[in-house]
């Protein structure tokens, strides 16, 4: 079947811009898990949904950063007034509820310039 | 806290060669132990698992054994190949209210030459 699927893959923002990015889980997984990369290190987690609801956003670095998932499906990551330290591969990870194996997409590459 | 300390890269081996990637860990409680690996152009994939102390996780001739006394899950293969040229993550697991998470080392990459 389908995997996760992030839209787009690559997206270069001018400093200040706002941008959304776009998760598409597997088909029937509730837990929904977003994480940004820079070069070099592990995945840095950002914050989780359990359907609908954020059930821990402790990740999130400060007040531009905002997601959503309206239906408990379809996740939409939104950072307001773009940094260059936000330049990162933003990754989005599906779950069944009650499992750690984490399937992960391919990642949007954000550039701030 | 909890935390994941991996082996450094870059690691460049000969096929056939064997392989270890260090991992060791800090936690409390009983954290679930997981090595996930990202091929070039793709995205991450886990490996194998191990949830409890002495289990073994194995998956494609690679293993690790979840040692408690250690605190290690190195990563093992006997004889590698070109195509596990990736960058390999150890991440570990734990519950933190509402939140299975997931925290990561900082990815050993390797290289095999044929």
């Amino acid at each position: 079947g389908a995997g996760v699927s992030q839209t787009p893959s690559n997206k270069v923002t001018e400093k200040g811009k706002y941008v959304e990015l776009r998760c598409d889980p597997i088909s029937g997984h509730t837990a929904l898990y977003w994480y940004r990369q820079s070069l070099g290190q592990g995945p840095e987690f950002l914050i989780y949904f359990q359907g609908t609801g954020a059930a821990d956003d402790s990740g999130l670095p400060n007040d531009r950063f905002f997601a959503v998932r309206p239906e408990g499906s379809v996740s939409t990551l939104k950072i307001q007034r773009t940094e260059r330290g936000d330049s990162a591969v933003y990754l989005c990870a599906s779950s069944l509820r009650d499992g750690y194996e984490q399937y992960f997409g391919p990642g949007t590459r954000l550039t701030v310039t | 806290g909890n935390s994941v300390t991996q082996m450094e890269g870059p690691v460049t081996l000969s096929e056939e060669a064997f392989l270890t990637i260090n991992c060791t860990y800090t936690a409390t409680g009983y954290p679930s132990l997981f090595w996930y690996v990202q091929y070039p152009g793709e995205g991450l994939q886990l490996l194998l698992k191990a949830t409890k102390a002495d289990d073994k996780g194995s998956n494609k001739g690679f293993e690790a054994t979840y040692r408690k006394e250690t605190t290690s899950f190195h990563l093992e293969k006997g004889s590698v190949q070109v195509s596990d040229s990736a960058v390999y993550f150890c991440a570990l697991g734990f519950n933190a209210g509402n939140n299975r998470k997931l925290i990561w080392g900082l990815g050993t990459s390797l290289a095999v030459n044929p």
